[in-house]
């Protein structure tokens, strides 16, 4: 089983869409928790870090569940420009600050 | 702010063949780190160094892989031989404990250069 896991896509959405991206982590020591953005061709560039208490950034919401050991992001109002690859990662501070990436979920917003 | 240089951006070469990639990180960043993309999956890291010493190569192949860097800045990251399924995009990342970008402070955000895409014939 990998150690973080993300919905299989593509997703494919018309323009205005709610879009929610889902992950999980099997690893109970991951301590901070990210979701990087990937567009085509290029690097990976940081998006958002998720918090406990849920964090929001414009039309973007991030849940974290330790419990559960799941993370999400909800997309709201979907642009065209938020097509990319979106990255769930999990990092272990007690090995050095160690990312370790799912395999990542492809957003595809329409006209 | 300049960001993570890497060179080259492309290379092409066949099997059995060496290649080595060089990557500058962000002024003042001690950590660095070298993660290898497969098309479809997540960068993998392969390793980390915290100036010139190396903190996690767990994951690094060290019968054709090899990395060093020498002066706690610059770093080269080299295959001798390479196989085909080497092929994948090798990004280079940098940060620092508490770094700076666009002038909001992110604790131990990693910084991704443009990336090699390496292609084995």
């Amino acid at each position: 089983r990998k150690e973080v896991e993300q919905d299989p896509g593509p997703f494919n959405v018309p323009e205005g869409a709610t879009v929610a991206f889902n992950c999980t982590y099997s690893n109970s020591a991951s301590q901070s928790f990210f979701w990087y953005r990937q567009d085509c061709r290029k690097e990976p560039k940081l998006l958002m870090s998720v918090y406990s208490s849920g964090n929001e950034d414009g039309r973007f919401t991030a849940q974290l569940n330790r419990a559960s050991q799941y993370i999400s992001l909800l997309i709201r109002d979907s642009k065209l420009s938020d097509s990319a690859t979106y990255l769930c990662v999990v990092n272990r501070r007690n090995q050095g600050g160690k990312l370790i990436f799912g395999q990542g979920t492809e957003l595809s917003v329409k006209p | 702010e300049a960001g993570v240089a890497q060179s080259p951006r492309y290379k092409i070469i066949e099997k059995r063949q060496s290649v080595a990639f060089w990557c500058n990180p962000i002024s003042g960043h001690a950590t660095l780190y070298w993660y290898q993309q497969i098309l479809g999956q997540g960068p993998k890291l392969l390793i980390q160094f915290q100036n010139n010493g190396v903190v996690d190569d767990s994951q690094l192949p060290k019968d054709r892989f090899s990395a060093e860097r020498l002066k706690g800045v610059d770093s080269t990251l080299k295959i001798q031989p390479a196989k085909l399924e080497d092929s994948a995009v090798y990004l280079c990342a940098s940060s620092s404990p508490l770094a700076l970008a666009g002038g909001v402070a992110r604790r131990d955000e990693q910084f991704f250069g443009p990336g090699t895409r390496l292609t084995v014939l």
